[in-house]
């Protein structure tokens, strides 16, 4: 079963806007990752936030956390058409045995 | 390049076959982590060892075995496949397995015919 589910499913932007991804997850947890995915290829881990922290920055990318509401955004600001890919989020149940648990990941297409 | 190796990376075979993936974790990694993903069921966990250890289970079925050698590569056996065994396999590893990045394989892109 999916822990986490990303929204939307599909975002479409031009070069040099904004894309925000979110994911909402169903039980607490220890901490939510973000990965991204070149069409057909390994996934790249992207950041890692612990329930204890809020914001965490990566150069381009901004990632929030809201254990209240169950839920994570995903921030790309100035987005490239090198940033088209699929992205996912993971996470791992608190009290749980750690194994990261992925959403069905947004498809971003940065059209240039 | 994420240090995890895996092969071969397309493998074409037909139904009932029993096929083995194979992959070799970065350096130092001693947790490995098998996922299938397809695109009905999205990126399915499998299964995870550390150090030679089964550590926890997913959804894998029955006919799908894995084990973790003592070089610490890891193999995952499918058996009597079926169509809907189609699928990207993908290994991870990580140093403990614990709270940790996972680093992704390639990935064996596997056809049942």
């Amino acid at each position: 079963s999916q822990q986490g589910e990303e929204d939307p499913q599909a975002l479409s932007i031009q070069e040099g806007e904004n894309a925000t991804m979110n994911c909402s997850y169903k039980t607490s947890i220890n901490n939510l990752q973000w990965y991204r995915q070149n069409s057909g290829r390994g996934l790249v881990h992207l950041i890692l936030i612990r329930s204890n922290e809020r914001e965490k920055h990566s150069g381009r990318l901004r990632v929030t956390l809201d254990t209240s509401k169950k839920s994570s955004s995903l921030l790309i600001t100035a987005s490239r058409a090198a940033d088209t890919a699929s992205y996912f989020c993971a996470t791992d149940a608190s009290g749980g045995s750690y194994i990261p648990t992925f959403g069905r990941g947004t498809s971003l297409i940065v059209h240039p | 390049d994420s240090g995890v190796t895996q092969t071969p990376k397309h493998l074409i075979t037909a139904t009932g076959q029993r096929v083995t993936l194979r992959c070799s974790p970065r350096s130092g990694d001693l947790s490995v982590y098998w996922y299938q993903q397809s695109l009905d069921q999205g990126l399915q966990f499998l299964i995870q060892y550390y150090n030679g250890e089964e550590r926890a289970k997913g959804n894998i079925l029955e006919r799908f075995s894995a084990q973790q050698f003592p070089d610490l590569h890891s193999e995952l056996n499918l058996s009597s496949l079926e169509l809907g065994d189609s699928a990207l396999y993908f290994c991870a590893s990580t140093p403990s397995g614990f709270n940790e990045k996972l680093f992704f394989g390639s990935g064996t892109q596997l056809s049942v015919l």
